[in-house]
């Protein structure tokens, strides 16, 4: 059961915004939805969460659905230091484990 | 600077040996985890704590163990009963028990020769 679906690559042009999708159909109401992120052979780095409404910090923007079936992960002027491998999660709250899947590897494009 | 450290980064044991993997975070966090991530794959968790002295099972317990007398310091233990403990590991810490964010260390890749 994967649970979140991504597309398993994607490329961007340096500086361009980089705009990954994640579906998460059947997601229950007490769930958040995370992303993170890895670039090789480091730990993953958070970069941000959203339970209904869209959500903005340094690092990126997360725009969720009304349905919430669904969510974008925007980096808005993606640098080389970006591409690594992304990863969309559904974390219920109270919950200790982070289910990772495979994610999306995103390639910036000098 | 506050953070999560795990050393060493890269560690080579022989094959029927125990090795400690060692995890400190500094950020006063409640939780820790260790989780295992195999080659394309995502990762598994091993163990968690939500507070000192206590600890629990995740998923792939068989063949590890952990211990927490301290806030700060979790390690992982990989015994030899652990039938393919080649892999990275990676030692995460939230502020409590779920859902809060967990924040990551930079990996012990450990390979058994």
């Amino acid at each position: 059961d994967a649970k979140t679906t991504q597309p398993p690559s994607m490329d961007c042009a340096e500086g361009r915004a980089a705009n990954l999708p994640c579906n998460h159909s059947t997601i229950s109401g007490n769930e958040y939805v995370y992303w993170y992120r890895q670039i090789h052979s480091q730990g993953p780095q958070y970069i941000i969460h959203g339970l209904k409404n869209n959500e903005t910090n340094e690092m990126a923007s997360l725009i969720i659905t009304e349905d919430r079936k669904s969510s974008t992960l925007i980096l808005p002027h993606a640098t080389l230091r970006d591409t690594a491998v992304y990863y969309c999660i559904r974390q219920p709250f109270g919950n200790e484990k982070l289910t990772f899947g495979t994610g999306t590897r995103l390639t910036i494009i000098p | 600077d506050g953070g999560i450290t795990q050393s060493p980064k890269y560690l080579f044991r022989k094959e029927g040996q125990n090795v400690t993997l060692s995890c400190e975070q500094n950020l006063n966090h409640d939780a820790m985890y260790w989780y295992r991530q195999d080659p394309g794959q995502g990762l598994r968790l091993i163990y968690y704590s939500q507070i000192v002295n206590d600890f629990q099972k995740g998923d792939i317990a068989e063949g590890y163990s952990v211990s927490r007398e301290k806030k700060e310091s979790f390690p992982l233990t990989v015994t030899s009963a652990q039938k393919n403990p080649t892999a990275f590991y990676l030692c995460a810490s939230s502020i409590a028990r779920g859902g809060d964010t967990q924040y990551f260390g930079p990996g012990t890749r450990l390979t058994v020769l």
